[in-house]
């Protein structure tokens, strides 16, 4: 089993739909749980990042994580067209000693917001 | 303004040579990392470097090689070794292993095309 799946879509959706992208893992270790994005030809940029368990809001953006369920989301309210991106799952653990090379991606999700 | 820089953007090399891509970054991180992306494939760590004159390999070091001399620089050298170098190249940094998730901050990628 891979330490952490997500589904590469693609997902289309109008603008102003409710979007919701998800990850599962494996290890029950992980403890930090972060969501980037990822515009056509750029770099990832860290959206939003949550440790342990529990909601983080930010705006249009809910992250979500259940650790007994070891599934995390990312909730997109009132999409736009300019959240059109690869959005990407990463978690790690909380052990130190091999520091964040040890973040883990999942594959990304390819979304798509029409207007 | 502080970030990661990396160029060239994108590059065209023959097979058999050797090609450096450059990062470079002002953000005082510690920490630097070289990421593939390939379609379908997520990010894969190549190499990481938590201190100046020390580096790892990660999970597809072959045929790739690098140097941390300064603290701001980390280039990454595709050798005539590297089987599939085509791909979208991401050099990463993070804080420190100490503190905070480790959350990295990534340049705008190089994109290199072996003819």
């Amino acid at each position: 089993q891979k330490e952490v799946e997500q589904d590469p879509g693609p997902l289309s959706v109008p603008e102003g739909a409710i979007v919701s992208l998800n990850c599962t893992y494996s290890n029950s270790a992980f403890q930090y749980f972060m969501w980037y994005r990822q515009y056509s030809r750029k770099g990832p940029e860290l959206l939003m990042y949550t440790y342990s368990s529990g909601n983080k809001e930010d705006g249009r953006f809910t992250a979500q994580v259940d650790k007994s369920s070891k599934y995390i989301s990312l909730f997109i309210r009132d999409s736009q067209p300019s959240d059109s991106a690869t959005y990407l799952c990463a978690i790690r653990g909380s052990s130190w000693k091999g520091g964040s090379e040890k973040l883990v991606f999942g594959k990304g999700m390819k979304l798509t917001v029409n207007p | 303004d502080g970030g990661i820089t990396q160029s060239p953007k994108y590059l065209f090399r023959k097979e058999g040579q050797n090609v450096t891509l450059s990062c470079e970054q002002n953000l005082n991180h510690d920490a630097m990392y070289w990421y593939r992306q390939d379609p379908g494939q997520g990010l894969r760590l190549i190499y990481y470097s938590q201190i100046v004159n020390d580096f790892q390999k990660g999970d597809i070091a072959e045929g790739y090689s690098v140097s941390r001399e300064k603290k701001e620089s980390f280039p990454l050298t595709v050798t005539s070794a590297q089987k599939n170098p085509t791909a979208f190249y991401l050099c990463a940094s993070s804080i420190d292993r100490y503190r905070g998730a480790g959350e990295l901050f990534f340049g705008e990628g190089s994109r290199l095309t072996v003819l």
